[in-house]
């Protein structure tokens, strides 16, 4: 299994809403990633888990919250967005050695209404 | 950060072209990686090529590491080769801003 699978793919919330982002992957991977992509641009680093705890937060507003339930599991929990957080959401996994490259999952496209 | 230039910032290809795309770093990577985005969002690790060249298919990659660059290599382009093609590195992965490919039929 080399896939890195994201749920939902569309997400439309409103600003009160309280919405969560889920990864999955079973690579065996001990590192996972969240990163941002708004249209046209790059992705965005947003947060960082090494063996299940969070070693790099790019200063992100607190109205995201990571959580890394298990080794294979990560979540990114929404609440009181604002419109401009519409984006892609991608979520990526690395393994080490000849492995290290990172798989990403498809996303999840987030419009914030 | 690092800081990752891509060039060129849009390449339009005839079918069966071949193209050379670049990256250069500002500090030395051991982690440099290509990826190919599709029109639909998903990013696809082409090469993890800390060093040296590899080769997959139609696709191959050389990076100068004490050069810190990366070239990709696309050799007989298909309409299916579009999209854009990232470079990424470092130890929070920085991307390039990427490089734009239309192959026309």
């Amino acid at each position: 299994d080399t896939e890195v699978t994201q749920t939902p793919k569309h997400l439309v919330m409103g600003m009160t809403n309280k919405k969560s982002l889920k990864c999955e992957q079973h690579m065996g991977h001990r590192a996972m990633y969240w990163y941002k992509q708004k249209a046209k641009k790059p992705p965005e680093l947003m947060f960082v888990y090494s063996y299940e705890k969070l070693s790099i937060n790019e200063s992100v507003p607190s109205r995201f919250s990571p959580e890394c339930p298990n080794s294979s599991l990560l979540n990114l929990h929404l609440h009181a967005l604002q419109p401009e957080d519409s984006a892609l959401y991608l979520c990526a996994s690395s393994g080490w050695g000849r492995n290290y490259g990172y798989t990403f999952g498809s996303g999840t496209r987030l419009t914030v209404v | 950060g690092i800081q990752v230039e891509q060039s060129p910032p849009d390449l339009i290809l005839q079918e069966g072209a071949n193209s050379t795309l670049r990256c250069n770093f500002s500090d030395s990577v051991n982690n440099l990686q290509w990826f190919h985005q599709n029109p639909w969002g998903q990013l696809i690790n082409l090469f993890y090529i800390p060093s040296g060249t590899k080769q997959n298919g139609r696709l191959s990659a050389t990076t100068v590491a004490t050069e810190r660059y990366s070239l990709l290599y696309i050799s007989s382009s298909q309409t299916t080769d579009s999209g854009v093609y990232f470079c990424a590195g470092g130890n929070k992965l920085s991307f390039g801003a990427g490089t734009t490919v239309t192959v026309r039929a």
